[in-house]
């Protein structure tokens, strides 16, 4: 069965620092790794979505990579902004297109 | 692009009640999916839906849920009798396939659901 680990589960940092979120999973028999954002009270808003045959995915301030042999995906975020603080969740997706979600890390950025 | 909706984006009930949540995808979306989140479980899939055929329903936590998509405009989770237990965020969410890949699933806001 497929286990999805997000650590740390929450994480404070000031502004401009870069963070750095990882999420593991348990089976490499995936089809694609989601990161997702979520503000209080919000649904889900997809960040990036890699691929099982890609290595990374980059959109403006945001990097995610993955490593499927070792079960592990990153997301980086540059210069973290105060606006940057919601609960960040990766998912990884198998061949019928389930969804299995990690806790998620929670971000606070400090002015 | 007006997004998947749900509505309501809240219900208060009391148990023994009959609730009904529902969901329009967005539209050329031919995958719905319908999941649960709790503070003690995170986010679950219950059931999802291609082309308005149920694929997997393994999530549904019991027979006091059914979920139902009569047409690829619409869909709805009921759950009877409710239980407190049941009390959560219930998201909807819908995708499309290009090339036999899953894009991204967009997310509703969710209906929070606290029975009594």
């Amino acid at each position: 069965k497929q286990e999805v680990t997000q650590i740390p589960a929450a994480l404070s940092v000031p502004e401009g620092e870069n963070l750095v979120l990882n999420c593991s999973f348990t089976d490499s028999a995936i089809y694609n790794l989601q990161w997702f954002r979520q503000d209080p009270g919000k649904g889900l808003t997809s960040l990036l979505l890699i691929q099982s045959s890609q290595r990374e995915q980059t959109s403006g301030r945001l990097n995610a990579s993955l490593d499927k042999s070792s079960g592990r995906s990153t997301l980086y975020i540059a210069a973290s902004q105060p606006g940057d603080s919601a609960t960040y969740l990766c998912a990884v997706t198998d061949s019928w297109g389930k969804l299995q979600f990690g806790a998620g890390t929670q971000v606070v950025v400090t002015p | 692009d007006a997004g998947v909706i749900q509505s309501p984006r809240h219900e208060v009930t009391e148990m023994g009640q009959e609730v009904t949540l529902r969901c329009k995808p967005i539209s050329g979306h031919d995958y719905l999916f319908w999941y649960r989140q709790t503070m003690m479980r995170g986010l679950e899939l219950l059931i999802y839906f291609n082309n308005n055929v149920p694929i997997d329903d393994s999530g549904m936590p019991e027979d006091r849920f059914s979920a139902k998509m009569p047409n690829a405009s619409f869909s709805t989770l009921k759950i009877q009798p409710s239980e407190p237990r049941d009390s959560a965020v219930y998201f909807c969410a819908s995708s499309l396939a290009l090339g036999g890949r899953l894009q991204p699933q967009h997310f509703g806001d969710g209906t929070r659901l606290s029975i009594l």
